[in-house]
């Protein structure tokens, strides 16, 4: 299965904007690209999915380079309660993985 | 009502026993997933499903087995339970087509082998 690389940690302030990159050496052509956030003792929550170039929704942007081996998922302005564990994920054949994610602690 | 649904939520059971943790969902998803959280780590796929007659192999598949009883229910058992597979478990369903990365979570099952 394929897997992802991403930081282990990030700070940020309140306000701040925060953009977290994701390593996807394996995707394959026909894999899209989708972030989660995950809080404690939860199951992860979507949060944004792409396939190439720059998506964005209410909550998040997510940028993917033209030959879609790393993905930067921004989050604009957070808050405390942005604080969560953020999950990088490339769907190989239907198979979904997750990497280890990065733990973003947003700080007053 | 929750979309995805498992049960129990909590469980503590003893080495060697039988468990099994169930999982429905009422999303019309065709493809189901079990998936292990250990503390502190990211989510390991158990076994996945495309179908009912479908049922495939995950990262960490020794130790347990699964059952596809229908479209909208997906167990996943543990034979003889052993203290190491004390952890987070979740289910997660997805539809068909290129963005079956977007995943729906049960709200997870721990459990606890002593």
């Amino acid at each position: 299965l394929a897997k992802t690389t991403q930081p282990i940690s990030m700070d940020s302030y309140e306000g701040q904007e925060v953009n977290i990159t994701c390593s996807h050496n394996n995707i394959a052509t026909n894999d899209y690209i989708t972030w989660y956030q995950q809080f404690p003792s939860q199951g992860p929550r979507f949060i944004i999915q792409g396939y190439k170039t720059k998506v964005t929704n209410e909550v998040a942007s997510l940028f993917i380079p033209a030959d879609r081996k790393s993905s930067t998922l921004g989050l604009p302005r957070v808050s405390l309660s942005d604080t969560a564990v953020y999950y990088c994920l490339d769907t190989n054949a239907g198979k979904s993985t997750f990497g280890d994610g990065t733990t973003l602690t947003v700080k007053p | 009502d929750a979309d995805v649904t498992q049960t129990p939520r909590n469980r503590i059971t003893k080495t060697g026993k039988r468990i099994m943790l169930e999982c429905s969902q009422t999303k019309g998803h065709d493809r189901m997933y079990w998936y292990r959280q250990d503390p502190g780590l990211g989510l390991q796929l158990i076994y996945y499903s495309f179908d009912v007659k479908d049922i495939n192999k995950g990262e960490i598949s020794d130790g347990y087995s699964v059952s596809r009883q229908a479209q909208a229910k997906f167990s996943l058992s543990l034979e003889s339970a052993i203290p190491n597979q004390t952890a987070l478990y979740f289910c997660a369903t997805s539809g068909q087509g290129p963005n079956t990365g977007e995943l729906f979570f049960g709200e997870g099952s721990r459990l606890t082998v002593l």
